[in-house]
């Protein structure tokens, strides 16, 4: 009973490349939220994603920064033409239903990007 | 003022003290997170409450809606018990508000 896997764990890119980075939910959960974790500070909110729809984006960076959950497959984080400030640990979490109705999270081990 | 606090931010303990980590907020909430992250690690979820008192092992987490308050407690902690531990609201439903986090070392 696999929990959410992210990969990669490490992920190096160098500044105006793209960044995909990858987040499968545990089984049974349809609900996935992604948060950054920059250095020596606290997790923020990033995306809140069900199958096939955006739920709210309001803590992505209107540029370069993408989400996806598709009926198939994992969720994607897409971050284009990287910049240094674009490190950070990435984590991904996952529940069976809205939080707001009692379902817990369970996080991923996280990718940790480095823009050289 | 953060909406929410932890305390203390860093505690140094020996291998078998009773610890206390506290984490005051300041908005409604629905549930409250008590979560464990390991130096280059990932996330781990130990409690979630909405009230009362849970106990998982060791781990001991309570929460008092009133005063807006909860607390983490280790009994009997040992040196694998180190790690940051992260107090999160949820205000609403999915978005969670992050305390600072506690770093905490258990020395032999």
């Amino acid at each position: 009973n696999a929990g959410v896997m992210q990969n990669p764990r490490h992920l190096v890119r160098r500044r105006g490349q793209e960044a995909r980075l990858r987040c499968s939910p545990m089984k049974g959960h349809s609900h996935v939220y992604w948060y950054r974790q920059l250095p020596e500070e606290g997790l923020k909110f990033m995306v809140y994603l069900q199958k096939e729809n955006i739920i709210d984006e309001s803590g992505m960076p209107k540029e370069r920064f993408s989400a996806e959950f598709p009926k198939e497959g994992p969720s994607i984080l897409r971050i284009q033409q990287v910049v240094r400030g674009d490190s950070a640990a990435y984590f991904c979490a996952s529940s069976p239903a809205m939080i707001q109705y009692g379902a817990g999270y369970t996080f991923g081990s996280g990718t940790r990007l480095t823009v050289v | 003022k953060n909406e929410v606090e932890q305390s203390p931010q860093n505690l140094t303990a020996q291998e078998g003290e009773f610890i206390t980590i506290n984490c005051s907020y300041s908005v409604g909430i629905s549930a409250l997170h008590w979560l464990q992250q390991h130096p280059g690690g990932g996330i781990v979820s130990l409690f979630m409450l909405s009230s009362g008192k849970k106990k998982h092992g060791r781990l001991i987490a309570t929460i008092n809606i009133q005063e807006k308050h909860s607390s983490l407690h280790i009994t009997a902690s040992h040196p694998r018990d180190s790690a940051v531990y992260i107090c999160a609201v949820s205000p609403s439903n999915y978005q969670l508000i992050w305390g600072a986090g506690t770093k905490l070392i258990i020395k032999p």
